[in-house]
């Protein structure tokens, strides 16, 4: 079974600058997705970014950007020009490419970290 | 386009109860899959269906149960309600093997 590990609860960053979640996964299946959600207080999880694992190429949206290190198992978040509303509760997940007949395009989410953005 | 819609959005239900929860998928999906998240935690894969069939379940009793219908929205019941069944319960829609658009979920509390 695949696993997800953030080992950062909370984190907090000053309003303009960067910051960077952690984000490690256990798996021995060489094709999978990567993600990061959001979750700010009103409870909808949001899609931040995506990664597919055969692209070595780190994926990039806007502020958002990934260092995905495939040997290394990590899968980290970085947030440049941190904005009030980034503040939310982050979760890096897992998903399986393939379709093995037994809930193979279930995520498996991490325990999430808490980001604090301070004016 | 309406995103995915859960109802209700809070519930309150007695241990031993009953309670079934609701899910509409974005238009076009055909695949919706079922989350539980416990306070402080990540979501939990409960079910996903595609087609109106189960095509995944994890780790949760069988008091946990689902369907999905000919427009592809989803009803989640759960059984003999346990005080540890206190959650937010999320339903994710996707097209197939696509991201997934989550709801803003049930908060279900269990007393």
């Amino acid at each position: 079974a695949q696993t997800v590990t953030q080992s950062q609860p909370e984190m907090s960053v000053q309003e303009a600058e960067t910051v960077t979640l952690s984000c490690t996964y256990d798996t021995s299946e060489s094709d999978y997705y990567l993600f990061w959600y959001k979750q700010p207080p009103s409870r909808q999880m949001i899609l931040v970014i995506r990664q597919e694992a055969y692209k070595q190429q780190n994926a990039t949206e806007n502020r958002f950007s990934v260092n995905f290190q495939k040997a290394a198992k990590s899968f980290s978040l970085k947030i440049s020009d941190s904005q009030l509303g980034d503040a939310a509760m982050y979760f890096c997940a897992y998903r399986s490419a393939g379709y093995s007949g037994a809930g193979s395009y279930q995520l498996t989410f991490g325990k999430g970290t808490k980001l604090s953005v301070i004016p | 386009d309406a995103g995915v819609t859960q109802s209700p959005t809070h519930l309150i239900k007695t241990r031993g109860q009953q309670v079934t929860l609701r899910c509409s998928p974005i238009s076009g999906h055909k695949s919706v899959s079922w989350y539980q998240q416990v306070l402080g935690q990540g979501p939990q894969f409960i079910f996903q269906y595609y087609e109106k069939e189960e095509r995944g379940r994890g780790n949760f009793p069988d008091r946990f149960s689902a369907r999905q219908f000919p427009n592809y929205s989803s009803e989640l019941n759960v059984n003999a309600l346990l005080l540890g069944d206190s959650a937010l319960y999320l339903c994710a829609s996707s097209f197939w093997a696509t991201e997934a658009f989550f709801g803003q979920g049930t908060r279900l509390t269990v007393v």
